[in-house]
């Protein structure tokens, strides 16, 4: 079974620049979760979905940060624009249904010059 | 909001001894506690979880007790081996579901051979 997939695993942009980044769950997975991961901390919660309802965006900067599930499957996360503490990984996770275990992509590095 | 605290942030051990790792939690409606592995370049695994239900959980080499009244569970790795070097990260969650979790700054672990 193919883990979660993320693509770009690497990302160089200047400041103010837009990227994005997707996800592919599990297949199955109908729960989907963007973390960003600042160098030596752990994981922090910017959105969490189920199907294509984002149930929680509480921590996600929606002046600069956007994200969509358009058909509960794959998701895309976008800045608009990139600022030098943006630099971090940005990891997904999927689970199935009810149940605790969240599996996690390898995740994308992004680097803000 | 829940917040989680992990000591050490780093530990080295000889090969073959054993290790703790351990987590403070401060929202007594977590109930929920899994541990994560992550390798360099990789997203955290799933090694092991306890609910509140329970005071203590093992897998083989791995164990994680948890102290509902002092607000703390740790991690025991027993005989450990090279590639149980990883950085750990232990996680609280209040949701009945486990589903959005805090995780901690993490611990780096290595282990010398």
């Amino acid at each position: 079974e193919a883990g979660v997939v993320q693509s770009p695993r690497y990302k160089i942009i200047e400041k103010k620049q837009p990227v994005a980044f997707w996800c592919n769950p599990i297949s199955g997975h109908n729960t989907l979760y963007w973390y960003l991961q600042n160098l030596g901390q752990g994981p922090e919660l910017l959105i969490r979905y189920e199907n294509e309802e984002a149930v929680d965006d509480s921590q996600l900067p929606k002046d600069r940060f956007s994200a969509e599930r358009l058909k509960g499957v794959d998701s895309t996360l976008k800045i608009q624009p990139a600022e030098l503490g943006d630099s971090a990984v940005y990891l997904c996770a999927s689970s199935f249904g009810t149940s605790n275990e969240q599996f996690f992509g390898p995740g994308t590095r992004l680097t803000v010059l | 909001g829940e917040n989680v605290e992990q000591h050490p942030s780093t530990l080295s051990v000889q090969e073959g001894d054993s290790a703790v790792i351990k987590c403070t939690y401060s929202d007594s409606a977590s109930n929920y506690f899994p541990w994560y592995k992550q390798e360099l370049g990789k997203g955290p695994q799933l090694i092991i979880d306890i609910r509140s239900n329970v005071g203590e959980k093992k897998d083989q080499r791995i164990a994680v007790t948890l102290n509902k009244t002092a607000k703390h569970f740790s991690l025991h790795i027993t005989e450990t081996q090279p590639e149980d070097s990883a950085v750990y990260f232990c996680a609280a969650s209040p949701d009945n579901y486990g589903q959005n979790f805090v995780f901690g700054p993490g611990t780096r672990l290595s282990v010398l051979p």
